[in-house]
Formats: structure tokens, sequence, C-alpha cells
């Protein structure tokens, strides 16, 4: 079975400086999907982020990157220029590369705080 | 075009009742899971259905039950509540032909058990 751990329960950053997130991950698959979401106090989960194991560049969306490094089975996530709107939650998921199989494996979370 | 739809949005029950928590996906999406969120802890895997059958069930007691409907909305039972049971059910739509891995939740059915 596939785990994820979050180490970091609570992480803090000034408004307009860059912060990592830590995630790894424990699996015996060779191939698979790897995701950041974040989830606000409105409870909903939006995704942040996403990387394909197979593919060795690192995902980059807007002010979010991720270093992945699969032999390490890390997977850490980057914000930069952090913002009032990025605090939230943000778990680190995992999913089986299966046609169909839609299950996650979330990690326990990390509480983001933006400090004006 | 609409996002994944929860309802109810909160709801309080007892110990010993039933409840049926319903979700709407989005449209074109064939699929639907189910996670629990206890305070302070990550989702957890409940059930997945696919084309109106189950793919995918994690390790909940069989108090826990769904059902896809024709038009792939979805149902989650609980039947027997336990204190336990209270958490934030969150509903997730997915387009499987698309294999991008990404679900898209709803803003989820909070469960106070008393």
């Amino acid at each position: 079975a596939q785990t994820v751990t979050q180490s970091q329960p609570e992480m803090s950053v000034q408004e307009a400086e860059t912060v990592t997130l830590s995630c790894t991950y424990d699996t015996s698959e060779s191939d698979y999907y790897l995701f950041w979401y974040k989830q606000p106090p409105s409870r909903q989960m939006i995704l942040v982020i996403r990387q394909e194991a197979y593919k060795q560049q690192n995902a980059t969306e807007n002010r979010f990157s991720v270093n992945f490094q699969k032999a390490a089975k890390s997977f850490s996530l980057k914000i930069s220029d952090s913002q009032l709107g990025d605090a939230a939650m943000y778990f680190c998921a995992y999913r089986s590369p299966n046609f169909g199989n839609e299950k996650l494996t979330f990690g326990t979370g990390t509480r983001l705080t933006i400090i004006p | 075009d609409a996002g994944v739809t929860q309802s109810p949005t909160h709801l309080i029950k007892t110990r010993g009742q039933q409840v049926t928590l319903r979700c709407s996906p989005i449209s074109g999406h064939k699929s639907v899971s189910w996670y629990q969120q206890v305070l302070g802890q990550g989702p957890q895997f409940i059930f997945q259905y696919y084309e109106k059958e189950e793919r995918g069930r994690g390790n909940f007691p069989d108090r826990f039950s769904a059902r896809q409907f024709p038009n792939y909305s979805s149902e989650l039972n609980v039947n027997a509540l336990l204190l336990g049971d209270s958490a934030l059910y969150l509903c997730a739509s997915s387009s499987v032909q698309a294999n991008t891995g990404e679900l898209f939740f709803g803003e989820g059915s909070r469960l106070t058990v008393l």
C-alpha cells in the first residue's frame, strides 16, 4: 500500500517571500501521479499542481513549482512571491496509474500561514 | 459550468441514526469518489464508482455504502452512526477518459454525530 508523509504540520512565510512544503511517499510502483491540493477555509479542495512520475521535468504553474526526486521519493512544493490568498491547508497526494482507478492517498497536510 | 455539488452542506445526527449524503458530478464526468476528512487529518478514500459500478473501496466498515445513478450522481449512506463518523465528507468527480488523474472536489457535507 502506498503512503504519503507530510512532516510539517504548520509553516509560515512573510508575504512576497518563498516557502517550500515537504512531502515524501512510499510506493513500489514505477509510474504514478503526484499532486498538491490546496484547501482554504471554504473547504473545497483545489488542485495546485500535478506531476507524472515518468516525466523527469519538474512541473510548474505560475508561482508554484515542484522539486520531484523520484529516487528519493520526495515531492516538495515551492511557492514563490507568497500572497495572502495562499493561506490554506496544503495536501500532498498520490495516485496509481491504473486507468479507471481514481483513488487518491493523501498526506496529513501542512497549514500555511502568510504573514502580512 | 457547475462544479461538483453536494447536499446537505451541514447536518447533525444522533448516534444510531442513518444518514444519506448526495453528490452531483461535473457534467460529463462519469466517475465519482467519496472521501472522509476527520478534523485535522487528510481525506481518506471511502468509495469510487465509475459507470455505476463500484471500482474501489477503502478500509471502512459495512455501515458505509454508496451507489451511483444513471445520471452519474451518487449517494453515500452511513448506518448506525457513531461519534467517530463526525467528519467532512467530500465528493469528487473526474473524467476517467482524460486520464489526467485530477479530481474535482465539492465543498463537502459536514456531519456532526451527537
